[in-house]
């Protein structure tokens, strides 16, 4: 198993509240990633982090802001939750290399 | 620009035959690839990764994939499925010197092993 966290893991909202997903990594990676994936369908990179105060936005256009204060942290925030923000939200992390990305549980989002 | 295909929506295969599960890529430079399992409501667990060296590479579970240049292609294969493979596969390619890391996934492909 990775080291990599992801809060909360399910999370029901109403429209228009602000939400933060939480991702954390303990293997010291400086490269980490969000991706949205519908149930059973591809994944879509949405933000990515190359370090500490670098981000970079994605291949899907998303609403949603990211953060890098902290190597271990990456921490995705959508201001006014809609519903079709409804999605599952998968960090990933890696060490860069030749190394392959390591994925958190997924955080299952529903905006009713 | 890279990019994987992944033909088949869903395999399906009886329990003790071979699984495959088909994937072609493209890449303008060397690949790095990547096959990932993943199961209702969890996240993506790494299979295996071709990144240089023996064109067969195994890897968790029984699983194993064969690297063919020519035909640009990183079939992922199990010689005896069981009922528990059943899941969603993902083949990920990113090119060998790009320094984000980024990957490419296919669209995945759910095998589902019958009893």
């Amino acid at each position: 198993e990775a080291d990599i966290y992801q809060t909360p893991r399910y999370l029901v909202i109403g429209t228009g509240k602000k939400i933060t997903l939480e991702c954390s990594q303990t293997m010291g990676h400086d490269k980490m990633y969000w991706y949205q994936q519908d149930p059973g369908m591809e994944l879509h990179l949405i933000h990515y982090s190359y370090g500490v105060n670098s981000t970079e936005k994605g291949d899907l256009s998303s609403e949603s802001t990211v953060s890098r204060i902290r190597t271990e942290h990456f921490p995705l925030t959508l201001e006014s939750a809609r519903p079709s923000h409804t999605s599952q939200y998968l960090c990933a992390s890696t060490g860069g290399g030749r190394g392959e990305q390591y994925f958190g549980p997924g955080t299952r989002l529903t905006v009713t | 620009a890279q990019s994987v295909a992944q033909p088949e929506d869903q395999v399906n295969v009886a329990e003790g035959n071979p699984l495959t599960v088909k994937c072609t890529y493209s890449v303008s430079g060397n690949p790095y690839l990547f096959w990932y399992v993943q199961y209702p409501n969890r996240g993506l667990q790494f299979l295996l990764k071709y990144i240089t060296g023996d064109n067969l590479v195994k890897g968790s579970y029984g699983f194993e994939a064969e690297f063919n240049k020519s035909q640009t292609s990183f079939h992922l294969k199990k010689p005896s499925a069981l009922v528990s493979d059943s899941a969603l596969y993902f083949c990920a390619v990113r090119e060998a010197l790009a320094g984000n890391n980024r990957l490419a996934f296919g669209k995945g492909n759910q095998v589902v092993v019958i009893p």
